[in-house]
């Protein structure tokens, strides 16, 4: 497909566990997003990604989140030591070039994220 | 600061009648502006945005949107609703001091109703 994957598209941890998110965006974006929507929340900016490089992590919330980017292409955000207030619908986005404030952002389905 | 309301959770429209779901904004200088609309269990997709120009912004959908700086406002409008536009819609404002990030409204629920 043309567009962003995102996976698992739920997952169901227990408090303490690592886990992973994966984001495949759109083949050629060079700039990629990863944001957290809250139920009855808005979207919250976690990270970006310029190629490989991330400028601006300031989004995170803490030191159990971590991203990389490989390739300039598939992206994982991690989260260490899991919980319960990190449940939530994670969210993934490309855009074409990045740094340009007209570029309009294509999300992924996002991972659907449950802390027990 | 800068930020986005969304002042209405969740707007009930009649199939056939004109829709509006509300934005306003507070920024400083000039806003650029978005509106982003999540189907159940889709991803978001982006449906118009306001940069310069027009305040009357058309977008995808049949959607469109008038920006309103002295009410510091970005409504979202449709002139006859149907039953599949019923989603989640956010507007979102560029941070002014970034070239990228945006701050996102909580979300609008639409319900179009048969």
């Amino acid at each position: 497909g043309a567009g962003v994957s995102q996976s698992p598209s739920n997952k169901v941890t227990e408090k303490g566990k690592d886990v992973e998110l994966r984001c495949d965006p759109i083949s050629g974006h060079t700039a990629l997003y990863w944001y957290r929507q809250s139920l009855g929340q808005g979207l919250e900016f976690l990270i970006y990604f310029q190629g490989n490089s991330a400028p601006d992590k300031s989004g995170l919330p803490s030191d159990r989140f971590s991203a990389e980017r490989t390739g300039g292409s598939v992206s994982t955000l991690t989260i260490q030591r899991t919980q319960q207030e990190d449940s939530a619908v994670y969210l993934c986005a490309s855009s074409p070039v990045g740094g340009a404030w007209v570029e309009t952002q294509y999300f992924g389905p996002g991972t659907r994220l449950l802390v027990l | 600061a800068q930020s986005v309301a969304q002042p209405e959770d969740q707007v009930n429209v009649a199939e056939g009648n004109p829709l509006t779901v509300k934005c306003t904004y507070s920024v400083s200088g000039n806003p650029y502006l978005f509106w982003y609309v999540q189907y159940p269990n889709r991803g978001l997709q982006f449906l118009l945005k306001y940069i310069t120009g027009d305040n009357l912004v058309k977008g995808s959908y049949g959607f469109e949107a008038e920006f309103n700086k002295s009410q510091t406002s970005f409504h979202l409008k449709k002139p006859s609703a149907l039953v599949s536009d019923s989603a989640l819609y956010f507007c979102a404002v560029r941070l002014l001091d970034s070239n990228y990030q945006l701050i996102w409204g909580a979300g609008t629920k639409l319900i179009i109703k048969p």
